[in-house]
């Protein structure tokens, strides 16, 4: 089955730096790469998400990149700010079956 | 707002006991999924259910019984629960396209504990 590994697992920025988060995946049927922010207590919500047939995609300050060759992807946020402090999952998925990486706690130091 | 409705928000029962969990969406989904996650951890698939069939079984315990009685509605029956069965049961929903994957999108949760 398919085997999503992130890394790093805990990572500290200052407010206004560049955070980036990176994931690798095993299965290369994998066609949809979304990335997930849970706060505490809190459901999973969806920030960004890119399918197989595309390199890149932006939406504002996040940005997602997708290596199918290598079988990696990465999420980067741009201009950090502290209500970004969350964790964030990255996943991989065909068809209906979806599968998260371990998580990344992000800490946004004012 | 959550588009995805799950009820109960906490539910607390003994072993022995016999509780279901609820979940509801009117986006018009034909995908419906239970996860399970445990404090700290990523969320993980228990069950897939596509066109109120079930199409995908992670090898979950029998003392987790899912049911999709409409395109609208989800449980998760529960019995004979375990200890390490505590966690937080995330239901999501989806568009179904056959081959491509759609977004995901969770409810809030039940937080479950077995004394």
């Amino acid at each position: 089955g398919e085997n999503v590994e992130q890394h790093p697992s805990t990572l500290s920025v200052q407010e206004g730096d560049s955070a980036v988060i990176k994931c690798t995946y095993s299965d290369s049927a994998s066609n949809y790469f979304p990335w997930y922010k849970q706060e505490l207590g809190k459901r999973p919500q969806l920030i960004i998400d890119i399918r197989s047939n595309v390199g890149e995609k932006k939406d504002q300050r996040i940005a997602v990149t997708l290596n199918k060759t290598a079988k990696h992807f990465s999420l980067h946020i741009t201009e950090t700010q502290p209500e970004d402090s969350a964790v964030y999952f990255c996943a991989a998925s065909k068809n209906n079956d979806m599968r998260f990486g371990a998580g990344t706690r992000l800490t946004v130091k004012p | 707002d959550t588009e995805v409705t799950q009820t109960p928000k906490h539910l607390v029962m003994g072993m022995t006991n016999k509780k279901s969990l609820k979940c509801e969406q009117h986006m018009g989904h034909r995908a419906m999924y239970w996860y399970k996650q445990k404090a700290k951890k990523p969320p993980e698939l228990m069950f897939v259910y596509s066109y109120e069939k079930l199409s995908i079984n992670e090898s979950v315990p029998s003392r987790f019984s899912p049911e999709c009685p409409n395109s609208s509605l989800l449980n998760l029956h529960l019995h004979a629960l375990q200890p390490e069965d505590s966690a937080l049961y995330l239901c999501a929903s989806s568009q179904d396209r056959g081959g491509a994957a759609q977004p995901q999108h969770f409810g809030d949760g039940t937080r479950l504990s077995i004394l």
